[in-house]
């Protein structure tokens, strides 16, 4: 079963705008990880987020992490036309060697 | 920076021929990871390699196989292609333990 889920799918905003994603997940966690790509392009790391951190921030990227609600959410501030790509959470499943990768939010920021 | 190499880039095989993907990991790292992205679709676990071991597997199907060699290069081999395997193919990894995952740009490759 999917380990990651997330919503919305697709998500179309102005330029500037602010854009959030979610992510939920079925089972523990040592961390969760956000991923970006462009079109059939590689995936490109974002940020990390572990199982005892609740708010982590990096540049216009902010990212929370409920272990009780098993989800995530993933803020982009000032959204800026670079920024329409697919975003992806991965979550370990408490093992070291098997990433799970989510469904993906399709961004569209229109200039 | 030394990135993940893949190669080859793009690849065009007949049903039921046979095509190697291989994958270059960032120097010092000790763990690959191999993933499936069809069309649309989020990548897909296959496998993944820790220091010249495989460590785990997702859904791999039994015609696929796959190794990690002394350099720490690894191969993703796949026989008895069909039409369900076109896709791109991604090799990621990693130099820590619940580290970050570097992929390389993927093997797009295609059965007719």
């Amino acid at each position: 079963s999917q380990q990651g889920e997330e919503d919305p799918q697709a998500l179309s905003i102005q330029e500037g705008e602010n854009a959030t994603m979610n992510c939920s997940y079925k089972t523990s966690i040592n961390n969760l990880q956000w991923y970006r790509q462009n079109s059939g392009r590689g995936l490109v790391h974002l940020i990390l987020i572990r199982s005892n951190e609740r708010e982590k921030h990096s540049g216009r990227l902010r990212v929370t992490l409920d272990t009780s609600k098993k989800s995530s959410s993933l803020l982009i501030t000032a959204s800026r036309a670079a920024d329409t790509a697919s975003y992806f959470c991965a979550t370990d499943g408490g093992w070291a060697y098997k990433y799970i990768f989510g469904t993906g939010t399709r961004l569209k920021v229109l200039a | 920076a030394a990135g993940v190499i893949q190669s080859p880039r793009h690849l065009i095989k007949e049903k039921r021929e046979t095509a190697t993907l291989k994958c270059y990991p960032i120097p010092r790292h000790d763990t690959v990871y191999w993933y499936q992205q069809g069309p649309g679709q989020d990548p897909q676990f296959l496998i993944s390699f820790y220091e010249k071991m495989q460590s785990d597997k997702g859904s791999i199907p039994d015609r696929f196989s796959a190794q990690q060699f002394s350099d720490y290069h690894s191969e993703l081999n796949m026989s008895s292609l069909e039409l369900g395997d076109s896709a791109l193919y991604f090799c990621a990894s990693s130099y820590d333990l619940y580290g970050e995952l570097f992929f390389g740009e993927g093997s797009r490759l295609t059965v007719l």
